[in-house]
């Protein structure tokens, strides 16, 4: 089975901070995403990786940015976490072929006060 | 611009009935491919169904089936005989099958409720 995991859960940061979130998949994906869930508005992209290296931005992407040095592993980071950024973050991975369905990881819940 | 529309916020449905969930889609896109997620109260997202573009069929899986009508770019979710488990957010979701990097868009989801 397909196992996409993230760093934590729940997560409280102060405005400001610099946060990072990870997410690890362990089935050799070419393909891992972040998004983020707001309720009314479903999920929304902000940016995906098709490589080791490669980054693409999605939908909203101000305020963040990723790191993928590894295949496993994708990073999210908020340079300056902002109230705005409270949500809820939610990676996947997918391999790129077939019918794409991605697979998530269980979210993190961030909250910035 | 590719755009997924689901415009029941929230359904309540009797245990053992069967529910329709809508969606309905909007691209230019002659190559596409249609998913629905369920998203239980612990978070995580689960993937249900897949109906490719040039499919002929409806895409079925168990209690799950995708209501596909190319012509009215809709894509509607059929549980059969419902169960209290199945009462989650649903996600009807979208891909442009050519795409390697295979962004998917979603909509903005129902919530379902089952009464027992």
């Amino acid at each position: 089975d397909v196992k996409v995991t993230q760093s934590s859960r729940y997560l409280v940061k102060r405005t400001g901070e610099k946060v990072f979130l990870e997410c690890v998949q362990d089935m050799d994906h070419e393909n891992m995403f972040w998004y983020r869930q707001d309720p009314g508005l479903g999920l929304r992209l902000i940016y995906f990786s098709y490589d080791v290296k490669m980054k693409e931005k999605g939908d909203i992407p101000e305020g963040y940015s990723v790191s993928r040095e590894k295949k496993e592993r994708f990073s999210l980071i908020l340079e300056s976490a902002s109230t705005n950024q409270t949500s809820m973050y939610l990676c996947a991975s997918n391999t790129g072929q077939g019918t794409y369905e991605q697979y998530f990881g269980p979210g993190t819940r961030l909250t910035v006060t | 611009a590719q755009k997924i529309t689901q415009t029941q916020p929230g359904m309540f449905v009797q245990e053992k009935e069967a529910v329709t969930l809508d969606c309905t889609y909007d691209t230019s896109d002659q190559s596409y491919g249609l998913f629905w997620y369920k998203q239980p109260s612990s978070g995580e997202m689960i993937f249900l169904i897949y109906q490719g573009s040039y499919d002929e069929q409806n895409a079925t899986e168990g209690r799950y089936s995708l209501n596909f009508q190319k012509a009215r770019k809709s894509a509607n979710l059929v549980i059969s005989a419902s169960q209290l488990g199945d009462s989650a957010m649903y996600f009807c979701a979208m891909s442009p099958v050519y795409s390697s990097a295979s962004k998917i868009i979603f909509g903005s989801g129902t919530r379902l409720s089952i009464r027992p």
